[in-house]
């Protein structure tokens, strides 16, 4: 699996939209991005994943760039209930989610 | 509710000690996955099944460690002579074959040896 870069921590004001990038310049043809969140003392999340094209769905967009080096998850109205440590995977026909670090949004009041 | 239900919640044993969680998927789910978190860190993973066969184990897995599924429903991990170590939250997660939203996981159960 591609290894990823997200920075640790990000914070947003509430009712802004939340902008999280990740790195994975590694990654193969065959392997989609997921996003996952983990609020805290709760099991991850499944918010979003793509291969090439954007997504959109009732809880983010996914933005992947042409080359699929990076992307960025985008909630686009962030609410005190969106802080949690998200986490950038890529995947592809693997059974198992190889999770990193992530990174820990704060959202503001 | 119909998500991914894990039992107990939270348990505190002596060092020494055996423990047995369990997990329920979701129905229809014919995947089940388990993991372990420490603190500050993201989830590993630790075995996978498909149905009632046990397809994968991380080397995280070592030999006091064992699950089940026996009917390809519920599944128990159960921890053998508990280590200090051994403190973490272990997390359950079910997926349909072939489905494409990833997994769904459960609250976990908190696991702390003294």
């Amino acid at each position: 699996d591609a290894k990823t870069t997200q920075p640790p921590s990000m914070d947003c004001a509430e009712g802004r939209a939340a902008n999280l990038p990740c790195n994975h310049s590694t990654i193969s043809g065959n392997e989609y991005v997921y996003w996952y969140r983990q609020i805290h003392s709760q099991g991850p999340q499944y918010i979003i994943h793509g291969l090439k094209n954007n997504e959109t769905n009732e809880m983010a967009s996914l933005i992947i760039t042409e080359d699929r080096k990076s992307s960025t998850l985008i909630l686009p109205h962030a609410t005190l209930r969106d802080t949690a440590v998200y986490y950038c995977i890529p995947r592809a026909g693997s059974y198992q989610l190889t999770f990193g670090k992530g990174t820990k949004l704060s959202v503001i009041p | 509710d119909t998500g991914v239900s894990q039992n107990p919640r939270h348990k505190i044993t002596k060092r020494g000690q055996n423990v047995t969680f369990r997990c329920d998927p979701i129905s229809e789910h014919n995947r089940l996955y388990w993991y372990r978190q420490t603190l500050g860190q993201g989830p590993e993973f630790l075995t996978y099944f498909q149905n009632e066969a046990q397809l994968e184990k991380s080397r995280l897995l070592s030999d006091r460690f064992s699950a089940e599924r026996p009917k390809g429903s519920f599944s128990t991990l159960e921890i053998q002579r508990t280590e200090q170590g051994d403190s973490a939250m272990y997390l359950c997660a079910s997926s349909l074959e072939g489905g494409s939203n990833g997994a769904f996981f459960g609250q976990g159960t908190r696991l702390t040896v003294v």
